[in-house]
């Protein structure tokens, strides 16, 4: 039982580099979030699917792009990373919007 | 309690004893609510959830309660237990299939020998 799973698992980048972020999910969910968690602000999302081959924008999307290109994957990248990038991202799926399952999180560090 | 926000309060209860901890939520439009257990260095953990149309929902050792008319949203953890030291969020989604869910801060719960 993987669920949600979420590679790397921590991660540091010097500023203006580039990376991506992979979830990929066993669950067959239709929906599937990027989350960003800093410290004293709970989790604010960054992008989100409600299916293969559609992406949407969440509350704090600037300086992220993200893909779905197959069912079970979802790609959240990075073109020119800045410290205030810094942060936790969890990866989520679900049925439907509502209950998420949530993977164990990268943790990034820009310099 | 917690609130969207509002920064990260603590709650400290002797193991045995009942938790209660609390959120407030803004949006009168909510009509779905969900509570997730956070332990250090994990991923969110799916706890309980309600939907508007009830007052109160149980589960194993905990309850959620759901006061609409304050906007107020409570979960009870009875006979806390060590392993249940953990930051928890409560999240709060409007109706529409289009609306996603808003997370609360977290409340830091410790639970002491």
């Amino acid at each position: 039982n993987a669920g949600v799973t979420q590679t790397p698992k921590f991660r540091v980048l010097k500023t203006g580099q580039s990376m991506t972020l992979l979830c990929a999910q066993d669950m067959n969910h239709e929906y599937m979030y990027w989350y960003r968690q800093d410290p004293g602000m709970g989790l604010r999302l960054i992008h989100y699917s409600v299916g293969e081959g559609t992406t949407a924008k969440g509350e704090v999307p600037d300086g992220y792009n993200v893909s779905r290109l197959k069912k079970q994957n979802f790609l959240l990248g990075l073109e020119s990373a800045a410290p205030s990038q810094t942060s936790v991202y969890f990866c989520a799926s679900s049925t439907g919007n509502e209950k998420l399952f949530f993977g164990s999180g990268t943790q990034l560090s820009v310099l | 309690g917690e609130s969207v926000g509002l920064h990260l309060p603590t709650l400290s209860v002797q193991e045995g004893d009942n938790s209660i901890i609390n959120c407030a939520y803004s949006n009168s439009a909510s009509d779905y609510f969900i509570w997730y257990k956070q332990e250090s260095g994990k991923g969110p953990q799916f706890i309980i959830d309600i939907r508007s149309n009830m007052d109160k929902r149980q589960g194993q050792r905990v309850t959620v309660l759901l006061n609409k008319t304050v906007k107020h949203l409570s979960l009870q953890i009875a006979a806390t237990q060590p392993g249940d030291s953990a930051v928890y969020f409560c999240a709060e989604k409007p109706g529409g299939s289009a609306r996603q869910l808003t997370f609360g801060s977290g409340t830091q719960l410790t639970v002491l020998p």
